[in-house]
């Protein structure tokens, strides 16, 4: 079955320092995203991609980056963690030139950043 | 833009209770609607979604209708379990925004037996 997976789960660093998150997807989707879940905020879009070497900022981006080498995967890299970016984070992905099309979520990544 | 508007949560009921939670939603087009539901410690699921006007999406007992009129799509379900404890998200989806969805805040639902 085609999923999303999301990599680590679970993970805790340290101020200043560089952390990369990753995503992999197996439905062949085009669009890709990622969120940022927190209490009292829902869902906020980070960055988001279209396609092969398309990336797109999204509300929240300040301090985040992303690259799009290959449809399957889009790695979230936080350039020098802060404290504000202690969260769980979501990649999502869903299919292009539809309306009517589902976003399939992984399952999140726990950040602690201390 | 795009907005989805939720009931403010946290929702509480008894086993057996009925359940609404309220979605409304500002569009340009004709966008389709979702609502996906949030499991503790797991990514959204899709629960249900509608497609096009008076269009009704059902699932495990779940219904949505799609209602142009009054731009809702108001999640229902008639008797809760304790399993449906879980984050419910309203979210609608357009062409111009290529597959980019418009989530609500999210409104937590805890049943208790």
């Amino acid at each position: 079955d085609a999923e999303i997976t999301q990599s680590p789960r679970h993970k805790i660093t340290e101020t200043g320092r560089q952390v990369t998150l990753a995503c992999h997807q197996t439905w062949n989707h085009n669009n890709m995203f990622w969120y940022r879940q927190d209490l009292g905020h829902g869902l906020r879009l980070i960055h988001y991609s279209y396609g092969v070497q398309d990336t797109n900022k999204g509300e929240v981006s300040d301090g985040y980056s992303v690259s799009r080498s290959n449809t399957e995967d889009l790695p979230l890299t936080l350039e020098s963690a802060a404290s504000s970016q202690t969260s769980v984070y979501f990649c999502a992905s869903s299919e292009s030139g539809t309306s009517g099309g589902e976003t399939f979520f992984g399952p999140g990544t726990r950040l602690t950043v201390l | 833009g795009n907005s989805v508007t939720q009931m403010e949560g946290p929702v509480t009921l008894s086993e057996e209770a009925f359940l609404t939670i309220n979605c409304t939603y500002t569009a340009t087009g004709y966008p389709s609607l979702f609502w996906y539901v949030q499991y503790p410690g797991e990514g959204l699921q899709l629960l249900l979604k509608a497609t096009k006007a008076d269009d009704k999406g059902s699932n495990k007992g779940f219904e949505a209708t799609y209602r142009k009129e009054t731009t809702s799509f108001h999640l229902e379900k008639g008797s809760v379990q304790v399993s449906d404890s879980a984050v419910y998200f309203c979210a609608l989806s357009d062409n111009t925004n290529a597959g980019k969805s418009t989530f609500g805040d999210g409104t937590t639902l805890t049943v208790k037996p």
